[in-house]
């Protein structure tokens, strides 16, 4: 069984469109994030949300905006894309926001590609 | 503010030598050290961490990693290099400072190991 898993994988779309990705984990963990590794392989937290609600909102345009249904599925959805936003996003899971040492487990990215 | 620093973008190996990726961070109080392993098109893995107690650190797939507080480093190393352990390194930390629990990453090395 996937622990974290991230669909759709690939994702290519034109300039101004609206997309989302979806993540859902089944590890029981509180908190889930969002992180987008740049072409230079930088990766950078977006967001997170621990037991649906929202902890980290980094310097994010306001075109992204992250859904937590519940604590075990984060979505990201994106209008009016931009060239800019093509990268490789990583949605990943810890125990909880007040658990310092856990690890993260990430999902396997979506390969975002805006024309 | 936290940080951590991988100073090489690139360190190249021989097979059966032994490797060390380095990192060095910066952080409020105590660190609590992380090293993930990505190899091409997967998401990132859990290697080991450091959170308190002995600074040789055992991990995954026979790697360690050494806690040095007065140099601030984290270095990863491992005793013999497989071609197999050819991916992309990335060291991460995570500190105490106004109860934050974000977990921010390096810039990441590569590491090549040549048969």
């Amino acid at each position: 069984d996937t622990a974290v898993s991230q669909t759709p994988k690939y994702l290519v779309t034109q300039m101004g469109n609206d997309k989302s990705i979806k993540c859902e984990q089944n590890l029981g963990h509180d908190t889930m994030y969002w992180y987008k590794q740049d072409s230079k392989k930088f990766l950078k937290i977006m967001f997170s949300y621990n037991n649906k609600e929202l902890i980290i909102n980094e310097t994010v345009p306001n075109r992204f905006s992250p859904k937590s249904p519940d604590k075990a599925h984060l979505n990201l959805h994106i209008n009016s894309l931009e060239l800019g936003d093509s990268a490789v996003y990583f949605c990943a899971s810890s125990q909880a926001w007040g658990v310092v040492t856990g690890e993260l487990f990430f999902g396997e990215g979506s390969r975002l590609t805006v024309l | 503010a936290q940080s951590v620093a991988q100073p090489e973008d690139q360190v190249n190996v021989a097979e059966g030598n032994p490797l060390t990726v380095k990192c060095t961070y910066s952080v409020s109080g105590n660190p609590y050290l992380f090293w993930y392993v990505q190899y091409p098109n997967r998401g990132l893995q859990f290697l080991l961490k450091y959170i308190t107690g002995d600074n040789l650190v055992k991990g995954s797939y026979g790697f360690e990693a050494e806690f040095n507080k007065s140099q601030t480093s984290f270095h990863l190393k491992k005793p013999t290099a497989l071609v197999s352990d050819s991916a992309l390194y990335f060291c991460a930390v995570r500190g105490i400072s106004g109860n934050t629990g974000k977990l921010i990453f390096g810039q990441g090395t590569t590491l090549q190991v040549k048969p």
